[in-house]
């Protein structure tokens, strides 16, 4: 079945605990993207990647890390996170979006820093 | 910044009655496409518009697009309970960032049985 993967899907840390939550899609896709969702804001992006091993920043890249060193995968890492980053995050893939073609989403991680 | 802006940010309706959420976007654009999520849930794409076309169709829902004015529009006609959920649009658009896909707040959308 095609879909996208995250893990874990609730979490609970506390303040500076480096965490890193995964995203793995089972499409070949070439691109990822990661954002997170807070009351009244909608989905902003954190970051995204075109291709393995290219990676930019989208709206609200700070305080997170990301890489993608192989096509399948792409975690999102908090060094040390705060508790404004607490929040609901979704991973998304797709076909090169030239293509007009739709994203795939995981289920969404529910992150709270405490 | 988010490209998207959907209006009205929530929108109650009865079930039977017509929901028309529109989206307005800042640059020019590849596709425009919307997503529906039902509450802290994943995604789940509807439909997507391409920057050629004016209106598409799929069910009960329709999309229109007016690139001059850089807005597009869903209707969901003889809605029901179950479309209760929050709808997104999304743009594929050129720029500093070609190729990538950004999200609006969403419309908030209740229909009451």
């Amino acid at each position: 079945e095609a879909q996208v993967t995250q893990n874990p899907r609730y979490l609970i840390t506390v303040t500076g605990k480096k965490l890193t939550v995964t995203c793995s899609q089972n499409m070949n896709h070439e691109y990822m993207s990661w954002y997170r969702q807070d009351p009244g804001l909608g989905l902003r992006q954190i970051y995204y990647s075109m291709n393995v091993e290219v990676t930019d920043k989208g709206d609200v890249p700070e305080g997170y890390k990301v890489s993608r060193k192989e096509k399948r995968n792409f975690p999102l890492i908090l060094e040390s996170p705060s508790p404004n980053q607490t929040s609901l995050y979704f991973c998304a893939s797709s076909p090169p979006t030239d293509m007009n073609t739709e994203a795939f989403f995981g289920q969404g991680t529910r992150l709270t820093v405490v | 910044s988010q490209q998207g802006e959907e209006d009205p940010q929530a929108l109650s309706i009865q079930e039977g009655e017509n929901a028309t959420m529109n989206c307005s976007y800042k640059t020019s654009i590849n596709n425009l496409q919307w997503y529906r999520q039902n509450s802290g849930r994943g995604l789940v794409h509807l439909i997507l518009i391409r920057s050629n076309e004016r209106e598409k169709h799929s069910g009960r829902l329709r999309v229109t697009l007016d690139t001059s004015k850089k807005s597009s529009s869903l209707l969901i006609t003889a809605s029901r309970a179950a479309d209760t959920a929050s709808y997104f649009c999304a743009t594929v658009y050129y720029g500093g960032s070609q190729g990538n896909l950004i999200f609006g707040k969403g419309t908030k959308l209740s229909v009451k049985p």
